[in-house]
Protein backbone atom coordinates (compact mmCIF):
# COMPACT_ATOMS: atom_id res chain seq x y z
CA UNK A 1 0.00 0.00 0.00
CA UNK A 2 1.53 3.49 -1.15
CA UNK A 3 2.25 5.81 1.91
CA UNK A 4 0.81 9.45 2.24
CA UNK A 5 2.97 11.23 -0.72
CA UNK A 6 4.51 14.78 0.00
CA UNK A 7 5.93 17.47 -2.76
CA UNK A 8 8.04 19.30 -2.89
CA UNK A 9 10.72 17.68 -0.11
CA UNK A 10 12.79 20.90 0.52
CA UNK A 11 12.04 24.42 -0.15
CA UNK A 12 13.91 27.69 0.49
CA UNK A 13 12.14 31.29 -0.18
CA UNK A 14 12.59 34.56 1.31
CA UNK A 15 10.37 36.30 3.54
CA UNK A 16 7.55 37.43 1.69
CA UNK A 17 7.47 35.21 -1.12
CA UNK A 18 4.33 32.47 -1.35
CA UNK A 19 4.73 29.11 -1.42
CA UNK A 20 2.60 25.86 -2.19
CA UNK A 21 2.67 22.35 -0.73
CA UNK A 22 1.20 19.34 -2.37
CA UNK A 23 -0.05 16.42 -0.15
CA UNK A 24 -1.67 12.54 -1.75
CA UNK A 25 -3.08 10.74 1.29
CA UNK A 26 -3.54 7.21 1.37
CA UNK A 27 -6.06 5.68 -1.25
CA UNK A 28 -9.77 5.44 0.54
CA UNK A 29 -8.66 7.58 3.27
CA UNK A 30 -11.39 10.59 3.40
CA UNK A 31 -9.89 12.10 6.49
CA UNK A 32 -6.50 14.42 5.91
CA UNK A 33 -4.55 16.87 8.22
CA UNK A 34 -1.77 19.50 8.14
CA UNK A 35 0.82 19.98 10.75
CA UNK A 36 3.38 22.49 11.17
CA UNK A 37 6.72 20.90 13.11
CA UNK A 38 9.13 23.39 14.25
CA UNK A 39 12.37 22.37 15.33
CA UNK A 40 12.31 20.24 18.70
CA UNK A 41 9.17 20.43 18.76
CA UNK A 42 6.15 18.64 18.32
CA UNK A 43 3.73 18.49 15.36
CA UNK A 44 0.87 20.91 15.85
CA UNK A 45 -2.50 20.61 13.63
CA UNK A 46 -3.07 23.16 11.32
CA UNK A 47 -6.30 21.97 9.39
CA UNK A 48 -8.12 19.00 9.02
CA UNK A 49 -10.41 18.24 5.58
CA UNK A 50 -13.02 15.23 5.83
CA UNK A 51 -13.71 14.26 2.14
CA UNK A 52 -13.57 18.42 0.50
CA UNK A 53 -15.00 20.25 3.95
CA UNK A 54 -12.72 21.75 6.78
CA UNK A 55 -13.53 20.34 9.88
CA UNK A 56 -10.87 22.53 11.75
CA UNK A 57 -9.01 25.19 10.50
CA UNK A 58 -8.94 27.11 14.51
CA UNK A 59 -5.06 27.30 14.46
CA UNK A 60 -4.68 28.08 10.69
CA UNK A 61 -3.22 31.74 10.61
CA UNK A 62 -5.72 32.51 8.00
CA UNK A 63 -4.21 36.10 7.01
CA UNK A 64 -1.08 34.04 5.51
CA UNK A 65 -2.55 30.50 5.17
CA UNK A 66 -4.96 28.76 3.22
CA UNK A 67 -5.50 25.07 2.28
CA UNK A 68 -7.50 23.32 -0.04
CA UNK A 69 -9.16 19.78 -0.95
CA UNK A 70 -11.21 20.13 -3.69
CA UNK A 71 -11.84 16.48 -5.20
CA UNK A 72 -12.02 15.24 -1.73
CA UNK A 73 -8.40 13.51 -2.34
CA UNK A 74 -4.96 15.91 -2.55
CA UNK A 75 -4.89 18.39 -0.91
CA UNK A 76 -2.53 22.27 -0.72
CA UNK A 77 -0.92 24.09 1.17
CA UNK A 78 -0.10 27.76 0.35
CA UNK A 79 1.60 30.37 2.76
CA UNK A 80 1.72 33.98 1.00
CA UNK A 81 3.90 36.27 2.05
CA UNK A 82 5.78 33.87 4.24
CA UNK A 83 7.46 35.20 7.48
CA UNK A 84 10.79 33.68 9.29
CA UNK A 85 8.52 31.86 11.99
CA UNK A 86 6.95 30.01 9.16
CA UNK A 87 10.48 27.98 8.87
CA UNK A 88 9.26 24.18 9.35
CA UNK A 89 8.31 20.88 8.40
CA UNK A 90 4.94 20.57 6.90
CA UNK A 91 3.49 17.27 7.25
CA UNK A 92 0.49 15.70 5.79
CA UNK A 93 -1.35 13.34 7.27
CA UNK A 94 -4.29 11.06 6.19
CA UNK A 95 -6.63 8.33 8.62
CA UNK A 96 -9.45 6.22 7.12
CA UNK A 97 -12.32 7.58 9.68
CA UNK A 98 -12.36 10.53 11.44
CA UNK A 99 -13.13 9.03 14.84
CA UNK A 100 -10.25 8.34 16.40
CA UNK A 101 -10.11 4.57 16.52
CA UNK A 102 -7.21 3.83 14.04
CA UNK A 103 -3.64 6.28 13.70
CA UNK A 104 -3.29 8.55 11.36
CA UNK A 105 -0.57 7.90 8.71
CA UNK A 106 2.29 10.69 7.93
CA UNK A 107 3.76 11.20 4.93
CA UNK A 108 7.43 12.45 4.57
CA UNK A 109 7.06 16.10 4.63
CA UNK A 110 8.14 19.06 3.64
CA UNK A 111 10.75 21.27 5.18
CA UNK A 112 10.80 25.12 4.52
CA UNK A 113 13.38 27.51 5.05
CA UNK A 114 12.72 31.80 5.08
CA UNK A 115 15.47 33.76 4.74
CA UNK B 1 -6.05 24.48 27.04
CA UNK B 2 -4.90 21.34 26.84
CA UNK B 3 -1.33 20.26 27.59
CA UNK B 4 0.58 17.09 26.77
CA UNK B 5 3.68 17.16 28.36
CA UNK B 6 6.43 14.31 28.47
CA UNK B 7 9.53 13.30 30.86
CA UNK B 8 12.13 13.26 30.40
CA UNK B 9 12.46 15.29 27.59
CA UNK B 10 16.03 13.47 26.86
CA UNK B 11 16.66 9.91 28.18
CA UNK B 12 20.64 8.40 27.58
CA UNK B 13 20.45 5.03 28.24
CA UNK B 14 23.01 2.16 28.31
CA UNK B 15 22.21 -0.94 25.98
CA UNK B 16 20.15 -3.61 28.26
CA UNK B 17 18.95 -1.01 30.60
CA UNK B 18 14.81 -0.95 31.17
CA UNK B 19 13.40 2.81 31.57
CA UNK B 20 9.93 4.65 31.20
CA UNK B 21 8.79 7.14 29.44
CA UNK B 22 6.15 9.58 30.91
CA UNK B 23 3.36 11.42 29.36
CA UNK B 24 0.37 13.59 31.59
CA UNK B 25 -2.20 15.50 29.65
CA UNK B 26 -4.17 18.26 31.37
CA UNK B 27 -8.11 17.21 30.41
CA UNK B 28 -10.20 13.89 30.44
CA UNK B 29 -9.43 11.54 26.67
CA UNK B 30 -9.71 8.35 26.19
CA UNK B 31 -7.62 8.22 23.34
CA UNK B 32 -3.35 8.73 23.16
CA UNK B 33 -1.22 7.93 20.77
CA UNK B 34 2.85 6.80 20.51
CA UNK B 35 4.59 7.79 17.69
CA UNK B 36 8.58 7.59 16.44
CA UNK B 37 10.59 10.17 14.48
CA UNK B 38 14.22 9.07 13.26
CA UNK B 39 15.95 12.40 12.34
CA UNK B 40 15.17 13.97 9.27
CA UNK B 41 12.45 11.36 8.41
CA UNK B 42 8.30 11.57 9.51
CA UNK B 43 6.52 10.16 12.36
CA UNK B 44 5.73 6.23 12.62
CA UNK B 45 2.50 5.19 14.38
CA UNK B 46 3.81 2.88 17.62
CA UNK B 47 0.52 2.41 19.01
CA UNK B 48 -3.06 3.39 19.84
CA UNK B 49 -4.88 2.93 22.93
CA UNK B 50 -8.58 3.50 23.10
CA UNK B 51 -9.51 2.93 26.61
CA UNK B 52 -8.16 3.08 30.42
CA UNK B 53 -6.09 -0.20 31.10
CA UNK B 54 -5.47 -0.72 27.68
CA UNK B 55 -1.80 -2.33 27.17
CA UNK B 56 0.09 -2.72 24.04
CA UNK B 57 3.37 -4.39 23.29
CA UNK B 58 5.49 -4.75 20.44
CA UNK B 59 9.10 -6.06 21.07
CA UNK B 60 11.29 -3.72 23.02
CA UNK B 61 8.34 -1.39 23.88
CA UNK B 62 5.01 -1.17 25.96
CA UNK B 63 2.08 1.34 26.24
CA UNK B 64 0.00 1.62 29.21
CA UNK B 65 -2.98 4.12 29.40
CA UNK B 66 -4.37 5.34 32.43
CA UNK B 67 -7.02 7.85 31.83
CA UNK B 68 -8.10 8.29 35.90
CA UNK B 69 -4.65 9.37 36.30
CA UNK B 70 -4.19 11.01 33.03
CA UNK B 71 -1.24 9.44 32.40
CA UNK B 72 0.66 6.79 29.31
CA UNK B 73 3.95 5.04 29.93
CA UNK B 74 5.83 4.29 27.17
CA UNK B 75 8.38 1.35 28.73
CA UNK B 76 11.83 0.40 27.40
CA UNK B 77 12.52 -3.09 27.89
CA UNK B 78 16.47 -4.19 27.30
CA UNK B 79 17.21 -1.07 25.20
CA UNK B 80 19.17 -1.62 21.65
CA UNK B 81 20.69 1.25 19.81
CA UNK B 82 17.80 0.72 16.96
CA UNK B 83 15.42 2.32 19.84
CA UNK B 84 17.02 5.72 19.38
CA UNK B 85 14.80 7.82 18.16
CA UNK B 86 12.48 10.84 19.56
CA UNK B 87 9.53 9.61 20.66
CA UNK B 88 6.16 11.98 20.42
CA UNK B 89 2.96 11.15 22.33
CA UNK B 90 -0.40 12.47 21.49
CA UNK B 91 -3.92 12.91 22.75
CA UNK B 92 -7.26 12.65 21.39
CA UNK B 93 -9.71 15.66 21.53
CA UNK B 94 -13.36 14.48 22.13
CA UNK B 95 -13.12 11.80 19.83
CA UNK B 96 -12.48 14.46 17.32
CA UNK B 97 -9.06 12.62 15.47
CA UNK B 98 -7.53 15.83 16.21
CA UNK B 99 -4.46 15.14 18.10
CA UNK B 100 -2.41 17.41 20.58
CA UNK B 101 1.05 16.16 20.37
CA UNK B 102 3.28 15.97 23.43
CA UNK B 103 7.19 17.78 23.93
CA UNK B 104 8.82 14.79 22.51
CA UNK B 105 11.29 12.63 23.90
CA UNK B 106 14.60 12.03 22.65
CA UNK B 107 15.81 9.17 23.23
CA UNK B 108 19.52 7.99 23.11
CA UNK B 109 20.40 4.82 23.54
CA UNK B 110 24.59 4.04 24.02
CA UNK B 111 26.23 0.81 23.07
Amino acid sequence: EAGVAQSPRYKIIEKRQSVAFWCNPISGHATLYWYQQILGQGPKLLIQFQNNGVVDDSQLPKDRFSAERLKGVDSTLKIQPAKLEDSAVYLCASSLVPTGEETQYFGPGTRLLVL
Amino acid sequence: ELKVEQNPLFLSMQEGKNYTIYCNYSTTSDRLYWYRQDPGKSLESLFVLLSNGAVKQEGRLMASLDTKARLSTLHITAAVHDLSATYFCAVDIEATNKLIFGTGTLLAVQP
